[in-house]
């Protein structure tokens, strides 16, 4: 069990730039969970994946984000056009089955410029 | 919905002193409950979690946490701080049986430990 691997740990751009963030899960954990966290506050749920369908999408995800689990293996969250209100943590999760905990990566930090 | 308050965002308590962090929880269904630590620019922990058996659960690091169904609540205890405990702690809900089991966090306490 290696953890949950997300890279990069930090992002810095420009706004108006595009993002991409990656995300390991544990192995074998067939959901996958992205969160958002902003400063001083918890974590909000942005979308869920069970292995490669695509689940559930908060209203929090705009159409310029998107994210993909190909294969069930690895995810990715993209940003298009960034804007300064997209500055976050944000954070990946992965669990072996729906009742089973959550167990977190160290997170992308997205600073814009 | 589920929603969760954490009551008090910053606790501040001596190393060897009692820790209390509150968390109230609302919830339409019987619920799951976990406590979630956060050290500074890392992800968050599992301290425990309360999935409907033992109202009283034991956690890591000496944590642990009762589930009151009447006060809607599940707040966290310690006997002894310690100064490695100085973090930040999230109180969670989620809905067995739902479709995805997401995650509702509160918006965190900041525990300090002073010496």
């Amino acid at each position: 069990d290696t953890g949950v691997s997300q890279n990069p740990r930090h992002k810095i751009t420009k706004r108006g730039q595009n993002v991409t963030f990656r995300c390991d899960p544990i192995s074998e954990h067939n959901r996958l969970y992205w969160y958002r966290q902003t400063l001083g506050q918890g974590p909000e749920f942005l979308t869920y994946f069970q292995n490669e369908a695509q689940l559930e999408k908060s209203r929090l995800l705009s159409d310029r984000f998107s994210a993909e689990r190909p294969k069930g293996s690895f995810s990715t969250l993209e940003i298009q056009r960034t804007e300064q209100g997209d500055s976050a943590m944000y954070l990946c999760a992965s669990s072996p089955t729906e009742n089973q905990p959550q167990h977190f990566g160290d997170g992308t930090r997205l600073s814009i410029l | 919905a589920q929603s969760v308050t954490q009551l008090g965002s910053h606790v501040s308590v001596s190393e060897g002193a009692l820790v209390l962090l509150r968390c109230n929880y609302s919830s339409s269904v019987p619920p799951y409950l976990f406590w979630y630590v956060q050290y500074p620019n890392q992800g968050l922990q599992l301290l425990l979690k309360y999935t409907s058996a033992a109202t009283l659960v034991k956690g890591i690091n000496g944590f642990e946490a009762e589930f009151k169904k009447s006060e809607t609540s599940f707040h966290l205890t310690k006997p002894s701080a310690h100064m490695s405990d100085a973090a930040e702690y999230f109180c969670a809900v989620s809905h067995p049986g739902g479709s995805n089991y997401k995650l509702t966090f509160g918006k965190g306490t900041l525990l300090t430990v002073n010496p």
